[in-house]
């Protein structure tokens, strides 16, 4: 089955306490994105990638890394997360554009609490 | 900074009525209008999408209609049913579609 996989679902984590959220793709995707949706504010973009060793910066980067060093995969990287950071995370996958309907296709999200 | 506004916040329609959402944007590079349907716990998943050398596209009950003079475009439910029940977020990206930019979303309601 086509599709993007988070992990994990939910985490709890403590102010500082370096974590990464995972992100893999079966679709062969180029296009990979890590955005954040809170409420009143709709989906803000964090990173994208074009391709494998490519990353370009969303509209809130910051206190966020990724990276991607396969295909397949662009995980998150909260180095020192704070309570600021608490959201629900999505990542999504796409392939450029041809004709009237693509788009990328969205993981199921992970709920991130950070205490 | 927004660069696409979407409205209303939130809306209620009754069974068989007509939703429309609306959007509205200020790049003019921007030529490529996904429409996107999340549903509580799941991740958005695309709806309907347009190019803007067309005014009109429709699939089963949804339609956008996409006004490039006035640079907005909104999505219309007819027949709205209580399955349509979800939060909708409208889009716009340059032609490869690499970063899209949302609307905050528009929670709907259809009351049986």
């Amino acid at each position: 089955e086509a599709q993007v996989t988070q992990n994990p679902r939910y985490l709890i984590t403590v102010t500082g306490k370096k974590l990464t959220v995972t992100c893999s793709q079966n679709m062969n995707h180029e296009y990979m994105s890590w955005y954040r949706q809170d409420p009143g504010l709709g989906l803000r973009q964090i990173y994208y990638s074009m391709n494998v060793e490519v990353t370009d910066k969303g509209d809130v980067p910051e206190g966020y890394k990724v990276s991607r060093k396969e295909k397949r995969n662009f995980p998150l990287i909260l180095e020192s997360p704070s309570p600021n950071q608490t959201s629900l995370y999505f990542c999504a996958s796409s392939s450029p554009g041809t004709g009237a309907h693509y788009g990328y296709t969205f993981g199921s999200g992970t709920r991130l609490t950070v205490v | 900074q927004q660069q696409v506004k979407q409205s209303p916040q939130s809306l209620i329609v009754q069974k068989g009525g007509i939703s429309i959402i609306n959007c509205a944007y200020e790049n003019t590079a921007f030529d490529y209008f996904p429409w996107y349907q999340q549903f509580p716990g799941k991740g958005p998943a695309l709806l309907i999408a347009i190019r803007p050398d067309v005014s009109e596209k429709k699939e089963g009950r949804f339609t956008i209609s996409f006004n490039k003079s006035a640079k907005q475009f909104s999505l219309h439910i007819m027949d709205s049913q209580p399955g349509d029940s979800a939060t909708y977020f409208c889009a716009a990206s340059t032609h490869s579609g690499y970063a899209l930019n949302f609307g905050k979303g528009t929670s709907l309601l259809v009351t049986p």
